[in-house]
């Protein structure tokens, strides 16, 4: 089946622009985080939603950043009055049950393919 | 706050060898993922080590997990150049999974 998905895959803005960035996670997926990677770094919890609930946004870096998934499925990461230090790639990913469920039935979580974001 | 360490972050390794890579990580957790990420691609899932004494082994990769200990190694044996990749280990914290920052590995003939 069609994994993880991602749009645009690059994005270029001018400082100060809005963006938004799209995922449609792998269908039946309850879990989905979104992620921030710097160049060179390792991915950088943003936020965690379990079906439509917004159950933990607290790495969000500022009240620029804001996403929803209004249905359970696809979700919208958006920023607004873009800055230089926004540039990195944004990845999403999902995974199966509700990520809080502990015991062997937990399983990994699924990455798309990541937004690189360019803020010049 | 929970922080999670990887030694070494950069390694350059002779094809044929051997070399084990570590993390570290701060706080209680029972499960550690590790992932695999090629220059310009998106992270693969290689391992889910879901209680203490974990050991999983695909191809020549293979890691474990020691909870009491918070420590889990990735072992490599007889690295070929298609391994060269970055690998990052990663632990889950509530509703949030906190990752390493990673090992690039160079596998040199």
């Amino acid at each position: 089946g069609a994994g993880v998905s991602q749009s645009p895959r690059y994005k270029v803005a001018k400082r100060g622009q809005d963006v938004a960035l799209r995922c449609d996670p792998i269908s039946g997926h309850v879990s989905l985080f979104w992620y921030q990677q710097a160049l060179g770094q390792g991915p950088e919890f943003l936020t965690y939603f379990q079906n439509e609930a917004q159950l933990d946004k607290s790495g969000l870096p500022s009240d620029r950043f804001f996403a929803e998934r209004p249905e359970g499925s696809v979700s919208t990461l958006k920023i607004q009055r873009t800055q230089q230090e926004d540039s990195a790639v944004y990845l999403c990913a999902s995974a199966s049950p509700p990520f809080r469920l502990a015991g062997p039935r937990f399983d990994t979580q699924y990455f798309g393919p990541g937004t690189r974001l360019t803020v010049l | 706050e929970l922080k999670v360490e990887q030694n070494p972050l950069f390694l350059s390794m002779q094809e044929g060898k051997n070399y084990t890579i570590y993390c570290n990580y701060s706080t209680t957790s029972d499960r550690l993922y590790w992932y695999r990420q090629d220059p310009g691609k998106s992270l693969e899932s290689l391992f889910v080590l879901l209680s203490n004494g974990a050991v999983k082994q695909e191809g020549r990769l293979m890691a474990s997990l020691d909870t009491k200990a918070r420590l889990s190694t990735l072992h490599i044996t007889a690295a070929v150049h298609d391994l060269s990749a970055t690998y990052f280990c990663a632990v889950p914290l509530y509703d949030k999974v906190i990752f390493g920052p990673g090992t690039s590995l160079s596998v040199i003939p």
